[in-house]
């Protein structure tokens, strides 16, 4: 079955500490990867996106930066966090829905999520 | 700019049913998600429906779609305390990587 896979559940660190959120999947091969972050009250903003290893796109201009080492892992980093780092990190894969009717046809599958504070 | 948004709380009474609407600015979208977070947990997702339809019902969800108006709802039939979590709508033209999320509705489930 296809499962992806989110840690820690928690971290507090302290400002400008480094950060790596690690997420990995499986029971698929070659899959779109995604970091997301969602704000309190806000919708989820995506961060980076990886359509294979070592391709990632950013979204939004940050300190924070991806790495896709392998297929199925995809890795959140930060070399020094800042207090507006804090929020709820998601890791996220696209799947086919399988409509039919086109090429983006895709749901997200979501991690559990990281809670990230930064004090 | 692309924008998705929904109220923040809705309550209701168990067995009632609970309605959550969302708008949305881009007339280009093509899909259309109602995605459920519970406490502590990932998004899940739902159901979708794509542009060209107006309603699609499954099981106790119905999710309606006036696309003139840019508004998209989703209906839960016979509300559980179950289905207590925050659902979030979301947009995208496809391929999964342009997909805007609205703030997310809490509903909050009274036995």
């Amino acid at each position: 079955s296809q499962t992806i896979h989110q840690w820690p559940a928690t971290l507090v660190q302290p400002v400008g500490s480094p950060l790596s959120l690690e997420c990995t999947v499986e029971g698929t091969s070659n899959p779109n990867l995604y970091w997301y972050r969602q704000a309190a009250g806000r919708g989820l903003q995506l961060l980076f996106y990886s359509v294979g290893i070592g391709q990632i796109s950013s979204e939004v201009p940050q300190n924070l930066s991806a790495s896709r080492p392998q297929d199925r892992q995809f890795i959140l980093s930060s070399k020094k966090l800042l207090l507006s780092d804090s929020g709820f990190y998601l890791c996220a894969w696209s799947v086919l829905l399988g409509y039919g009717t086109g090429p983006g046809d895709y749901g997200y599958t979501f991690g559990s999520g990281t809670r990230l504070t930064v004090v | 700019g692309e924008d998705v948004e929904q109220s923040l709380f809705l309550s209701v009474r168990e067995g009632d049913s609970s309605v959550i609407n969302c708008t949305y600015t881009d007339s280009s979208s093509t899909y259309l998600y109602w995605y459920k977070q519970e406490p502590g947990a990932g998004l899940q997702l739902l159901t979708y429906i794509f542009s060209n339809m107006d309603m699609k019902q499954d099981q106790r969800l119905t999710v309606l779609l006036n696309k003139k108006d840019k508004h998209l709802s989703l209906r839960i039939a016979d509300t559980q305390t179950g289905d207590s979590a925050i659902y979030f709508c979301a947009e995208s033209m496809g391929g999964g990587f342009k997909t805007i999320f609205g703030a997310g509705t809490r509903l909050f489930v009274k036995a």
